[in-house]
């Protein structure tokens, strides 16, 4: 079956720092890749996605590059605030036709201390 | 104008008892999903429903019943709750099944059984 493994967390930063959360996926095909953020008390929202492979989604000064060669689609910041403090969940949908269904991974927490 | 808004928020009722969610989407979208959040963040989808229609049935227990009387509305109605039922759950909607359809999330609605 499909799945998505991420690091878990939590992550602490300082702000300012470099972020990297790594992502790697397991799915036939060429799924879709996500990254959702869920900042505290409040529901998850899209970060960015990518729809294949080589495409880089970007938002919000985060990115994550469509790795196919190495099941990968890890994120990375250039330079954390303590506002981007949140859980993010990396997550796929496969591209397998029929109705599709959004895996998970276990979300990671970054916390940045000013 | 909230795109995907459930009720009520804040949800705690003793075991035994029998209560609903409520979620509502205003996106226009035809698919809608329940998911679990437990109290590590990790993220468990429960129903998935299509134009009213169930597509996806995880393997839930019975007593909790999804109902959706429209294409907008899709409610969640839990029988003889019991300790383990508390959890954050989470309404979400989406344009469609396809694989790069972006899911919107309600806030959540944390349930506390007591």
């Amino acid at each position: 079956g499909n799945s998505v493994t991420q690091m878990e967390g939590p992550v602490t930063l300082s702000e300012e720092a470099f972020l990297t959360i790594n992502c790697t996926y397991t799915a036939t095909g060429y799924p879709s890749l996500f990254w959702y953020v869920q900042y505290p008390g409040e529901g998850l929202q899209l970060l960015l996605k990518a729809t294949k492979a080589d495409d880089k989604g970007s938002n919000k000064g985060f990115e994550a590059t469509y790795r196919k060669e190495t099941t990968s689609f890890h994120l990375e910041k250039g330079s954390v605030q303590v506002s981007d403090s949140a859980v993010y969940f990396c997550a796929l949908t496969p591209n397998s036709g029929g109705y599709q269904k959004v895996t998970f991974g276990i979300g990671t927490k970054l916390q940045v201390i000013p | 104008d909230t795109a995907v808004s459930q009720t009520p928020k804040y949800l705690v009722t003793q075991m035994g008892n029998d209560k609903s969610i409520k979620c509502e989407q205003n996106l226009g979208h035809d698919t809608m999903y329940w998911y679990k959040q437990d109290s590590k963040k990790f993220l468990k989808i429960m129903f998935s429903y299509n134009n009213k229609e169930l597509i996806i049935n995880e393997t839930v227990p019975n007593r909790f019943s999804p109902k959706s009387p429209d294409k907008a509305h899709l409610n969640l109605h839990i029988n003889s709750l019991e300790l383990g039922d508390s959890a954050v759950y989470f309404c979400a909607s989406s344009q469609g099944p396809g694989t790069s359809a972006e899911a919107f999330f309600g806030q959540g609605t944390r349930l506390t059984v007591v």
